[in-house]
Parts: structure tokens; C-alpha cells; sequence
């Protein structure tokens, strides 16, 4: 069975300390991983994906990289506005439009 | 640029009654997804449409389904609504894959 696993279930960091998410997944064969930051009542909002091992992408204070069974999205010197639940998810070869979600990382960042 | 607008934002229906959500998905994005949100089960796939023809679906009962009308807009729609549908429900629209997929904020739908 498809599955994705996301760990630690929640994170509390003060501002500057820098740590990561992991993202473990188990599918038939990977289309594309995704990450989203989703934050109180709002949709997630897209932030990277990734399509095969060893690739690695960037955007501001995050980064996220890909092996075979997981991904990590690390997250250096986080500010409080990067407080959000951040959601991993994966695309199957052959499913069109369905991404398999995690049940999400709940970041907190204090100042 | 406008990004996937979903309507109502809130909703409350009582058991057994049907509703009807929409979905305006970003220009140009034929890909229209839909998902059930609750706090125990988290995101869910519920379908997928593209140029008006259900591509994938989830495995929600019967009495979950949708339409995409050619102007790539979508409809979901819930008949004999339970305590349990109460949810966020959230639409995703994709111009390719490769891009990725834009969600909207959301509907908000309680069943009491």
C-alpha cells in the first residue's frame, strides 16, 4: 500500500535554531514528491517538488532533498513567520491528480 | 494573477440534506483535484478531473461525486450528508504536473 509518514508530529524551535523534517514514503513508483506549508484556515501552499533521488532544491530559508524512501526539508535559521503545518506529499506513476498526504509536521518558531 | 477561488468559504447543513461546492481553478489549468480535509485522516483524495472527464477517483462512498464543465470550473457534490462529512474540503488546480498544484483556501463545511 502507498503510504507517506511524516515525523516529528510537531516541532517547537526558537528563532535561528536550524533543524528538519523527514518525510518517509513507501509507493509502487514515485511520480513526484511535494511540499506544501499549510497554515490555519488556508489551503496549502505549494513549495517544492522533487523528482528523483539526490536531487535537492532551495527557496529562501528551506531546502528540501530526496533519497529513495525519504525527504528531508531542512529549515535554516527559522523566523517566526515560518510557523505553519508542513505537509509532504507523493504522486504514484499513473495517478493523475491524486497526492498522497502525510499527516504533517506542526512547526512552531519562537522568538 | 488570480489564484483557485472556492465557494462558499462556509457552510452548515443539516444530516441527510445534499450540498454543492465549486471550484474556479487558475486560468489556463484543465487539471481540477478535490480533497477532504478532517483533523483524524488528514488530506484525502476524493477525485480528479481534466477537459470535463473524471480521470481518478478516491475511495469515498457513491455519495460523494463532481463534474467539470468546459470552462475547466468544477462542482462537487454530497448527497444524504452525515455527522461525519463535516470538513475542510479544498480544490487544487494544475496547469502540468511539473508545476505542481495550486490549492484554494477551502470550504468549510459543517453538518449538524
Amino acid at each position: 500500500e502507498d503510504q507517506v509518514t511524516q515525523s516529528p508530529e510537531a516541532l517547537r524551535l526558537q528563532e535561528g535554531e536550524s533543524s528538519s523534517l523527514n518525510c518517509s514514503y513507501t509507493v509502487s513508483g514515485l511520480r513526484g514528491l511535494f511540499w506544501y506549508r499549510q497554515d490555519p484556515g488556508k489551503g496549502p501552499e505549494f513549495l517544492f517538488t522533487l523528482y528523483s533521488a539526490g536531487e535537492e532544491k532551495e527557496k529562501e530559508r528551506l531546502k528540501a532533498t530526496l533519497t529513495k524512501k525519504e525527504s528531508f526539508l531542512h529549515i535554516t535559521a527559522p523566523k517566526p513567520e515560518d510557523s505553519a503545518t508542513y505537509l509532504c506529499a507523493v504522486q504514484v506513476k499513473g495517478s493523475q491528480g491524486n497526492l498522497i498526504f502525510g499527516k504533517g509536521t506542526k512547526l512552531s518558531v519562537k522568538p | 494573477k488570480a489564484g483557485v477561488t472556492q465557494t462558499p468559504r462556509y457552510l452548515i447543513k443539516t444530516r441527510g440534506q445534499q450540498v454543492t461546492l465549486s471550484c474556479s481553478p487558475i486560468s489556463g489549468h484543465r487539471s481540477v483535484s478535490w480533497y477532504q480535509q478532517t483533523p483524524g485522516q488528514g488530506l484525502q483524495f476524493l477525485f480528479e478531473y481534466f477537459s470535463e472527464t473524471q480521470r481518478n477517483k478516491g475511495n469515498f462512498p457513491g455519495r460523494f461525486s463532481g463534474r467539470q464543465f468546459s470552462n475547466s470550473r468544477s462542482e462537487m457534490n454530497v448527497s444524504t450528508l452525515e455527522l461525519g462529512d463535516s470538513a475542510l474540503y479544498l480544490c487544487a488546480s494544475s496547469f502540468d504536473e511539473v508545476y505542481g498544484y495550486t490549492f484554494g483556501s477551502g470550504t468549510r463545511l459543517t453538518v449538524v
